[in-house]
């Protein structure tokens, strides 16, 4: 059964900082979806990625697939960045359901 | 607006009654999932279909949940007799080689 765990599960920071979120899963996957998640609920997709790196604006996300980690970084964090995010497997045949991580609650202050 | 649509958006009941959600997905997607979500985890896995076959249900899904998806479009979830253990928001995905896109899930309060 895979396992997603989040890393770390609360983060309070500065304004202009740069941040970090890790994920490590345990079984091999298919690909990782990062996702961020806003009081009230909705989920928006950040990034999927199977390798390598991806970069959108001030995020950037990498995956090393032979450790089963992944990585979340925003740079010049700002307080519209605060939200709680997601990483999620993917199972490589089958259903392809996603396996979640609990999440990292990120607050950014002005 | 992303592409999912979820309805309702809030549902209170009274324990022991029925209650149906509602995902519409987007048109081209073939794969929607339901999830389940409370208050400090992340999502689970309920339900899978892929056009209009239920493909997989989770051991979440007890016999007071049923969930159809007719002729592969929207999708609905049923849940009889509720209980209070079932207060959750109910997220529907829909799934493409390109990704997944979630609605913004319906919140049940059972009291």
């Amino acid at each position: 059964k895979n396992e997603v765990e989040q890393s770390p599960q609360n983060l309070t920071a500065q304004e202009g900082e740069f941040i970090t979120i890790n994920c490590s899963y345990s079984v091999g996957i298919s690909a990782l979806h990062w996702l961020q998640q806003h009081p009230g609920g909705g989920i928006v997709s950040l990034f999927m990625l199977s390798s390598g790196k991806k970069k959108h604006g001030r995020l950037i996300a990498t995956i090393n697939i032979q450790e089963k980690h992944s990585s979340l970084h925003i740079t010049a964090s700002h307080p519209r960045d605060s939200a709680v995010y997601i990483c999620a497997s993917i199972a490589g045949a089958g259903s392809y359901q996603l396996t979640f991580g609990k999440g990292t609650k990120l607050s950014v202050i002005p | 607006d992303t592409g999912v649509s979820q309805n309702p958006r809030h549902k209170i009941t009274k324990r022991g009654q029925n209650v149906t959600f509602r995902c519409d997905p987007i048109s081209e997607h073939n794969r929607l999932y339901w999830y389940r979500q409370t208050l400090g985890q992340g999502p689970e896995f309920l339900t899978y279909f892929q056009n209009e076959a239920q493909l997989e249900k989770s051991r979440l899904l007890s016999d007071r949940f049923s969930a159809e998806r007719p002729k592969g479009s929207f999708s609905t979830l049923e849940i009889q007799r509720t209980e209070q253990g079932d207060s959750a928001m109910y997220l529907c995905c829909t799934g493409a080689v390109v990704g997944y896109t979630f609605g913004s899930g319906t919140r049940l309060t059972v009291v």
